[in-house]
């Protein structure tokens, strides 16, 4: 059974570089032909979709966010990672690692990690 | 705004029949499928239904999805209070400018 688990600061500073990794335990991420992705929920808001990477390296962005976004798999540690560059606190929120067969049905997700953008 | 419009609000008596539905357009549900996802307070979203009607092992049977155009709708019959939380739908939208996974505002179920 699969499992996943976001680590990564949970303040960040305007401006800088928000970096979450997601540690995946019960199954190798090289292995299984799973998309894993990226969702995060704002304070009081609905979900908004980041990002996927399936497992052979191919990725897909938000467009409203591609320009600041990098999504990428270390298969050495069985995790995959997001960068999100230039944050403002618009991106303060709670942001959840997924993953499933299918792009758009992500059925084991993380338990979220709240990331605060504030100087 | 979200590019999947649902009601903000439902609620139902234990025991109830609740519909809740799920707008989107052609580049979308009309030509994609859709999935769900429950939400309790407090924690990750759950995946409810996939491919419009399909539930993941081990969700009752008590839900249930459909599709029919550029519309969906998940039913939750024989309501009970742990159903209280919120819905949201999903589906992949092919336009150029929205391309990518698109989630509806989110309807927050009340079991009264």
């Amino acid at each position: 059974q699969l499992q996943l688990q976001e680590s990564g600061p949970g303040l960040v500073k305007p401006s800088e570089t928000l970096s979450l990794t997601c540690t995946v335990s019960g199954g190798s991420i090289s292995s299984s032909s799973y998309y894993w992705g990226w969702i995060r929920q704002p304070p009081g808001k609905g979900l908004e979709w980041i990002g996927s990477i399936y497992y052979s390296g191919s990725t897909y962005y938000n467009p409203s966010l591609k320009s600041r976004v990098t999504i990428s798999v270390d298969t050495s540690k069985n995790q995959f990672s997001l960068k999100l560059s230039s944050v403002t606190a618009a991106d303060t929120a709670v942001y959840y690692c997924a993953s499933g067969e299918f792009l758009n049905a992500f059925d084991i997700w993380g338990q979220g990690t709240m990331v605060t953008v504030s100087s | 705004q979200s590019v999947l419009t649902q009601p903000p609000s439902a609620s139902g008596t234990p025991g109830q029949r609740v519909t809740i539905s799920c707008s989107g357009s052609s580049s979308n549900i009309g030509s994609n499928t859709v999935n769900w996802y429950q939400q309790l307070p407090g924690t990750a979203p759950k995946l409810l239904i996939y491919s419009n009607n399909q539930r993941p092992s081990g969700v009752p049977d008590r839900f249930s999805g459909s599709k029919s155009g550029t519309s969906a709708s998940l039913a939750i019959s024989g309501l009970q209070s742990e159903d209280e939380a919120d819905y949201y739908c999903a589906a992949w939208d092919d336009s150029l400018n929205v391309r990518g996974v698109v989630f509806g505002g989110g309807t927050k179920l009340t079991v009264l």
